[in-house]
């Protein structure tokens, strides 16, 4: 059974640039959320995806959005890149929304 | 708005002694994460509680949850060198916007 994978593993982007963040589920796995992790902080809640609808959403800005496709594999997109999005994005899949998170080994995102 | 504490976020003990990690929440929730990180990795999740009196235990940790104190403990057993890690509580909010707030951290660090 293949375990949750993120690609890239490592990106740098300039100020301004748009980047997208793909993630692909655990098998059976429905739901799917994101997170961003600063250096030295706790992961902040970006948002989650059941059945390919958002089924909640933290206090992020509308520049980052999401996507959950047929298989339940998914993306989060960040429009016009600020200094502050440098961080380890990581995201987790599950059975259901109460369930065990499984997480992927995170796309570290350097803004320049 | 819901809010998450950890206490301790740091903490140094000797192996073989026991502790207990505290998570206390604000507002009404209806799921407790416990997840670890090692440095520079993803996480990995731990238990996942969903009811009042809810506890589960993993080899040296168990993990506690009281809804109507709104808290939940991770107690650590004959403590060993490989727990060396950091320990985050996550609390699902239960309102329309279905957020997941992770608390600051405790890391662990258990000295020979």
């Amino acid at each position: 059974e293949t375990g949750v994978t993120q690609s890239p593993t490592h990106l740098i982007k300039t100020r301004g640039q748009q980047v997208t963040l793909r993630c692909s589920s655990q098998s059976g796995h429905n739901t799917v959320s994101w997170y961003q992790q600063a250096l030295g902080q706790g992961p902040q809640f970006i948002f989650q995806y059941y059945r390919e609808e958002e089924n909640g959403r933290g206090n992020f800005p509308p520049r980052f959005s999401g996507l959950q496709f047929p298989n339940y594999s998914s993306e989060l997109n960040v429009n016009a890149l600020e200094l502050d999005d440098s961080a380890l994005y990581l995201c987790a899949s599950s059975l259901g929304i109460q369930e065990t998170q499984y997480f992927g080994p995170g796309t570290r995102l350097l803004v320049l | 708005e819901l809010k998450v504490e950890q206490n301790p976020l740091f903490l140094s003990m000797q192996e073989g002694k026991n502790y207990t990690i505290y998570c206390n929440y604000s507002t009404t929730s209806d799921r407790l994460y416990w997840y670890r990180q090692d440095p520079g990795k993803s996480l990995e999740s731990l238990f996942v509680l969903l009811s009042n009196g809810a506890v589960k235990q993993e080899g040296r940790l168990m993990a506690s949850l009281d809804t109507k104190a709104r808290l939940s403990t991770l107690h650590i057993t004959a403590a060993v060198h490989d727990l060396s890690a950091t320990y985050f509580c996550a609390v699902g909010e239960v309102n329309r916007d279905d957020k997941i707030i992770f608390g600051k951290g405790t890391r662990l660090h258990i000295l020979p």
